[in-house]
């Protein structure tokens, strides 16, 4: 149990066009998901937090225009990256756990290769 | 500030060879600390939660401990295919964000 998709795995797209990458939980409802970036070598950095019928809480430093989340359902969350740019090409990873309020253990997605040309 | 560091940042071991990776955490009230093993390319996985000083979790070659300051894997008798990123996370009662630490490159050789 507790899977966690994620769509595409990897993506390659021209600068100025923006991506949208899918976050599913596969056999449990989640009210809350995390959105992750990784870089190469260096530890998650927490970007968002996504809440189900409400607006994602952003860390510092996260642009919430550029980054837009969505959280329609009890099981899916995006993550739309606008007009990206090289310097956005990175390791996206999303999680989510069967707790209360994301509480408790997380799982992640697969991870998300974004390549912005 | 909650914070998490880890050490080594890289540790190699020869089959067989134990040995414990580090997490030291400063966290304004724990709620729990979670250890999870990333492959190159992958998100991480799941291995542990530990609540309170004192606990102990056991998984197959590995197991996690728990200070009121600490956490330490364990791992006995390593197999190449334990060769991972091994990440500690802290979540606080304040909040349900997942703090990370850099991660133990963890190598271990035939």
């Amino acid at each position: 149990g507790a899977v966690v998709s994620q769509h595409p795995s990897r993506v390659i797209c021209k600068s100025g066009t923006s991506v949208k990458i899918e976050c599913r939980s596969l056999d449990f409802q989640a009210t809350t998901m995390f959105w992750y970036r990784q870089f190469p070598k260096k530890s998650l950095m927490l970007m968002a937090t996504s809440n189900e019928g409400s607006k994602a809480t952003y860390e510092q430093g996260v642009e919430k225009d550029k980054f837009l989340i969505n959280h329609a359902s009890l099981t899916l969350s995006t993550l739309t990256v606008t007009s990206a740019h090289p310097e956005d090409s990175s390791f996206y990873i999303c999680s989510a756990g069967p707790g209360l309020a994301g509480l408790d253990e997380q799982f992640f997605g697969p991870g998300t290769r974004l390549t912005v040309l | 500030e909650d914070q998490v560091t880890q050490s080594p940042e890289a540790l190699r071991l020869q089959e067989g060879e134990s040995s414990s990776l580090n997490c030291s955490y400063t966290v304004s009230g724990l709620r729990g600390l979670f250890w999870y093993r990333q492959d190159p390319g992958k998100g991480p996985e799941f291995l542990f939660t530990l609540y309170s000083a004192g606990e102990e979790k056991e998984k197959e070659r590995l197991k996690a401990t728990l200070t009121k300051k600490e956490s330490f894997l364990h791992i006995t008798a390593p197999k190449p295919e334990d060769s991972a990123t091994y990440l500690c996370a802290v979540q606080a009662f304040t909040g349900n964000q997942f703090y990370f630490g850099t991660g133990t490159s963890l190598t271990v050789i035939p």
